[in-house]
């Protein structure tokens, strides 16, 4: 198995674009969660998804972060406008739920400028 | 809410046994211990996890006191590739979710 994807690895991008991050979780798990990390404020749950639902967005700073999982195999964090405050390293885990831990995706570094 | 209570940094030698500690004083009767850990410029790897009884895997082993308040994520013999950021986390209580705290950075000297 590959593992969760992200992609892109890195992103750059000027204050006010939107920004779409994406996720392939792993063949057969039915959980999905994003994470956000800074130095500030360390692993922050962003929101979660089982069986495609999300179940919890509680984490989502405001309304310019979206985020969606139209298949099991596929999720996207969306942010429109981005602001640099928004710029940290963004993570995607999938999971069977109830079931194990969490994979992690590498990351994306995204760079507000 | 879990919360968990680590020490921010800990120190070992290579070769040498490591207890990592961890408080979850309001863990909830059926929410799993888990631990992580982050090594530099990586995604979080999953460690390990328990409820009740002490678990081992080829990574490591969590020792789980018996009223389930605190856990201790063991190395048996630390190697350099071992450092890292380690997090343990309940999920939120009732919650499948897992919120991590800040961690314990162990640092492995040769």
């Amino acid at each position: 198995d590959a593992g969760v994807i992200q992609s892109p690895r890195h992103e750059v991008t000027e204050m006010g674009q939107e920004v779409t991050l994406r996720c392939k979780p792993i063949s057969g798990h039915n959980s999905l969660f994003w994470y956000r990390q800074t130095m500030m404020r360390g692993l922050e749950l962003l929101i979660y998804f089982n069986n495609n639902v999300p179940i919890d967005d509680s984490g989502m700073p405001e309304d310019r972060f979206s985020a969606k999982m139209p298949n099991a195999s596929f999720s996207t964090l969306k942010i429109q406008p981005s602001e640099p405050r928004d710029s940290a390293v963004y993570f995607c885990a999938s999971s069977l739920l109830g079931v194990g831990g969490y994979t992690f995706g590498s990351g994306t570094r995204l760079t507000v400028v | 809410d879990a919360k968990t209570t680590q020490p921010n940094s800990m120190e070992s030698n290579e070769e040498e046994p490591v207890h990592l500690p961890c408080n979850h004083s309001t863990i909830s009767g059926t929410d799993y211990i888990h631990w992580y850990r982050q090594l530099p410029s990586q995604g979080p790897e999953y460690v390990i996890h328990g409820l009740t009884s002490n678990v081992n895997n080829r990574m490591a082993s969590l020792a789980i006191a018996e009223d389930r308040k605190s856990s201790t994520l063991i190395l048996h013999r630390a190697t350099l590739r071992d450092a890292a950021v380690y997090y343990c986390s309940p999920p939120l209580q009732g919650a499948q979710k897992l919120v991590f705290g800040q961690g314990t950075r162990l640092t492995i000297n040769p």
